[in-house]
Formats: structure tokens, C-alpha cells, sequence
């Protein structure tokens, strides 16, 4: 079974600083994606970005960037010049691509604050 | 842009009742899923459901739950006989045909069981 490790509970940052989320997972599928959700305290799921575990290249989504360290099974979230909207519960979350109907699994989750 | 919804935002039950949470996946999507986060806590996946029957559950998914996509556009999950500890947040998610990666979520229902 897939597992998604978050080791940091809570997070903070002072705006417009950079802050990096850590994510492990553990699974012996070679094919599925890897995704950072955050949710609000309005508690709406929304999906900030996404990688393919076949792609070598880190994805980037303006400040948003990971480090997908693919054989040590690592995903971490950078957040690039922070904004206080940036405060929110990040979750880290797997899906297996290969044999099941992609249900995501998901890690317990870093709150992070920013601070003006 | 197209979005999942789900309704109510927000429902109050009293314990043994039965519940039914609604969802309207986005149109051309063939694959829906339930999740639940009970306060505080992690995300976890309830079912999966594509072409009219369930795909795959979770050991959450015991025989108080049930879905039903009674026509061509709602997508419900029907909780029998509620308990204290069904209070959770509910969320639908789709994703588009083949499986493209990413799932659409709603904004979730809140329950609370008294």
C-alpha cells in the first residue's frame, strides 16, 4: 500500500521570503503523479501542481516549483516569494496511474503560515 | 470554467438518520470519487465509481455508505443511519476521460451529526 509521509506539521514564513514543504511517499508502483493541494480555511480543495513521475524535469507553476527526487522518493513544494493568500493547509498527495481507478492518497498535511 | 459543485454547503443531522450528499461532476468527466476529512485531519479516500458502479473503496466504505448516479449528472453518496463520527467534511472529485491526473474537487459538505 501507498503511503505519504509530512513531517512538518506547521510551517511559517515572512512575506516574500521562501519557504519549502517537505512530502515523502512510499510505493512500489513505477507509474503515477505526485500533487501539492492546498486548502483554505474556506476548506476548498485546489491544486497548485502536479508531476508525472515519468518526467525528470521538476515542474513550476509561477512561484510554486518542486524537487521530485524520484529514487529517494521525495516531493517537496517550494514557494517562491510568499504572499500572505499563500497561508493555508498544503497537502501532499500520490495517485497511482497504473492498475487502479486514481484515487488519491494523501499526507497529513503542513499548515503554513505567512507572516507580514 | 467548468467546476464540480455539491450540495448542501452545510447539513445538520440528527445521529441514526440517514443522509444524502449531492455532487454534479463536471459534464464529460467519467470518473468520481468521495472523500472525506474529519476536522483536523487528513484527506481520505471513500470510493471510486466510473460507468455505473463502484471501481474501488476504501475499508471507510462499509455498508452505511452507499452512491448512486441516479441520472446523467448527479452523483450522491447516501450515509445510512448516521453516527457521531460520520461529522466530517464531504468532497466529490472528477476527473476527465483517460485518467489525465488531476481531480476536480467540490467545495466540499460539511456534516455534523448530533
Amino acid at each position: 500500500a501507498q503511503t505519504v509521509t509530512q513531517s512538518q506539521p506547521e510551517m511559517s514564513v515572512q512575506e516574500a521570503e521562501t519557504v519549502t514543504l517537505s512530502c515523502t511517499y512510499d510505493t512500489s508502483e513505477s507509474n503515477y503523479y505526485l500533487f501539492w493541494y492546498k486548502q483554505p480555511p474556506s476548506r476548498q480543495m485546489i491544486l497548485v501542481i502536479r508531476q508525472e513521475a515519468y518526467k525528470q524535469q521538476n515542474a513550476t507553476e509561477n512561484r510554486f516549483s518542486v524537487n521530485f527526487q524520484k529514487a529517494a522518493k521525495s516531493f517537496s513544494l517550494k514557494i517562491s516569494d510568499s504572499q500572505l493568500g499563500d497561508t493555508a493547509m498544503y497537502f501532499c498527495a500520490f495517485m497511482n496511474i497504473g492498475g487502479s481507478q486514481g484515487n488519491l492518497i494523501f499526507g497529513k498535511g503542513t499548515k503554513l503560515s505567512v507572516k507580514p | 470554467e467548468p467546476e464540480v459543485t455539491q450540495t448542501p454547503s452545510h447539513q445538520v443531522t440528527q445521529m441514526g438518520q440517514e443522509v444524502i450528499l449531492r455532487c454534479v461532476p463536471i459534464s464529460n468527466h467519467l470518473y468520481f470519487y468521495w472523500y472525506r476529512q474529519i476536522l483536523g485531519q487528513k484527506v481520505e479516500f471513500l470510493v471510486s465509481f466510473y460507468n455505473n458502479e463502484i471501481s474501488e473503496k476504501s475499508e471507510i466504505f462499509d455498508d452505511q455508505f452507499s452512491v448512486e448516479r441516479p441520472d446523467g449528472s448527479n452523483f450522491t453518496l447516501k450515509i445510512r443511519s448516521t453516527k457521531l463520527e460520520d461529522s466530517a467534511m464531504y468532497f466529490c472529485a472528477s476527473i476527465p476521460p483517460g485518467l489525465a491526473g488531476e481531480q476536480f474537487f467540490g467545495p466540499g459538505t460539511r456534516l455534523t451529526v448530533l
